[in-house]
């Protein structure tokens, strides 16, 4: 069973990187085909995607973010690293990660992390 | 950059039919898939490709999709359903690869 969990800094000051690492258990990163993307979720407010990562070091970013976002992975360790630099409290928020599962033609997010919560403030 | 309508909220009694819409321009060539959300808890999907249902998903769950409208239909409604739904398309025409929509309250009467 595969499990994802989010993992990293609550408090981050203003102007600061938020990093936070997302660790796969009961599969390796490596065997299989998957992207593995970043959402965060304000509260009491929607989804919204950040960015993946394949295990090839590919990556696809939103373009609203894409200026200060860096996700990386590393294969060894079995996880997935999420970097936001230059935070403002509009980076508050829940952060989850997800494995991105192609279907032929669209991807989908079949398995989700617990998520963790960010709070920037001074 | 590609949007995707819900209504905000869908009100329901025990035992009825909610349906769930989400529009979108041209949807009807992209693939829909449908996640549930509790509170406090991350987001599970119950329908993806428009119509399947993942495993231990119940069957109350069902999607559909017909013109520039998907929609996620659960029958026969039990108190365990009342979640946030969200709808998602993936654009691989757009740099935003991923686009939810912005999710609908369901509220169980």
């Amino acid at each position: 069973q595969v499990q994802l969990q989010e993992s990293g800094p609550g408090l981050v000051k203003p102007s600061q990187t938020l990093s936070l690492t997302c660790t796969v258990s009961g599969d390796s990163i490596s065997s299989g085909s998957y992207y593995w993307s970043w959402i965060r979720q304000p509260a009491g407010k929607g989804l919204e995607w950040i960015g993946r990562i394949h295990r090839t070091g590919s990556t696809n970013y939103n373009p609203s973010l894409q200026s200060r976002v860096t996700i990386s992975v590393d294969t060894s360790k079995n996880r997935v690293s999420l970097n936001l630099n230059s935070v403002t409290a509009a980076d508050t928020a829940m952060y989850f990660c997800s494995r991105d599962v192609w279907g032929g033609y669209y991807y989908y997010m079949d398995i989700w992390g617990k998520g963790t919560t960010v709070t920037v403030s001074s | 950059s590609y949007v995707l309508t819900q209504p905000p909220s869908v009100s329901v009694a025990p035992g009825q039919t909610a349906r769930i819409t989400c529009a979108g321009n041209n949807i009807a060539s992209k693939s829909v898939h449908w996640y549930q959300q509790k509170p406090g808890q991350a987001p599970v999907v119950v329908v993806y490709d428009n119509t399947a249902r993942p495993a231990g998903i119940p069957e109350r769950f069902s999607g559909s999709k017909y013109g520039n409208t998907a929609t996620l239909t659960i029958s026969g409604v039990v108190g365990g359903d009342e979640a946030a739904y969200y709808c998602q398309v993936w654009d691989s025409s757009r740099d935003q690869l991923f686009v939810f929509g912005a999710g609908t309250e369901v509220t169980i009467l």
